[in-house]
């Protein structure tokens, strides 16, 4: 059963362009929600973070959108860099159970092309 | 200030031994998270700790796995008998108190053969 869905597997673009990755839910219980950037060898760094108060987001170069009548969110990434080619994971997490369990989608392979 | 470290980076196993993973959280972090990505896949919860206690455990599968977070050391993922379908990237993650914002590891790559 999987609860976060990021249904492209990869997305390219022109470096300065804006890249959209997306994600989507099925879970209406998630109220806070996080993107973060993979790169090989590495852990996952934490990027950007939404509560299900809030409908954006900004920091710096990124945004995360939350339309949660569609469990929706996206990250936008202005403009893209080609730092910024690496796997991104959106993750999601019910307040409820208060352990900071968070539940990842598949992720997508952003890569920007100089 | 070094972030959270796990060791080894890279383990080969044979069908049927044990693994160990260790992981050493952050300075002044007591809470710990492993997680499991199998190819192709994402990140899968598996344990939460705080010292000496296991607070969810909702994600480890039922037999063979263990983990622990003794009171002085780093914190252990024991998985025994291990089977080619073990073959994944382990991370761990540690925070200075329940929630998220946690800093993860660059993890344990098991390779069973």
């Amino acid at each position: 059963d999987q609860q976060v869905k990021q249904n492209s597997p990869s997305l390219s673009v022109q470096e300065g362009r804006i890249s959209i990755l997306n994600c989507d839910y099925t879970n209406s219980m998630f109220d806070y929600f996080l993107w973060y950037k993979k790169y090989p060898a590495e852990g996952p760094t934490f990027l950007i973070s939404i509560s299900s108060i809030k409908d954006k987001n900004e920091d710096g170069r990124f945004t995360v959108f939350l339309n949660k009548s569609a469990k929706h969110l996206s990250l936008h990434i202005v403009p893209s860099q080609p730092g910024d080619s690496a796997v991104y994971f959106c993750a999601a997490s019910a307040d409820s159970s208060n352990t900071g369990k968070l539940i990842f989608g598949q992720g997508t392979t952003l890569q920007v092309k100089p | 200030n070094a972030g959270v470290m796990q060791n080894p980076r890279h383990l080969v196993r044979r069908r049927g031994q044990e693994a160990r993973l260790r992981c050493s959280p952050m300075k002044g972090h007591s809470h710990v998270y492993w997680y499991r990505q199998l190819p192709e896949e994402g990140l899968k919860f598996m344990v939460y700790l705080q010292k000496e206690n296991i607070i969810d455990e909702s994600g480890m599968p039922k037999e063979r796995f263990s983990a622990e977070f003794p009171k002085e050391g780093p914190s252990i993922l024991r998985i025994q008998q291990v089977v080619r379908g073990d073959s994944a990237a382990y991370f761990c993650a540690s925070s200075v108190d329940r929630g998220y914002g946690y800093t993860f590891g660059s993890g344990t790559r098991l390779t069973v053969v």
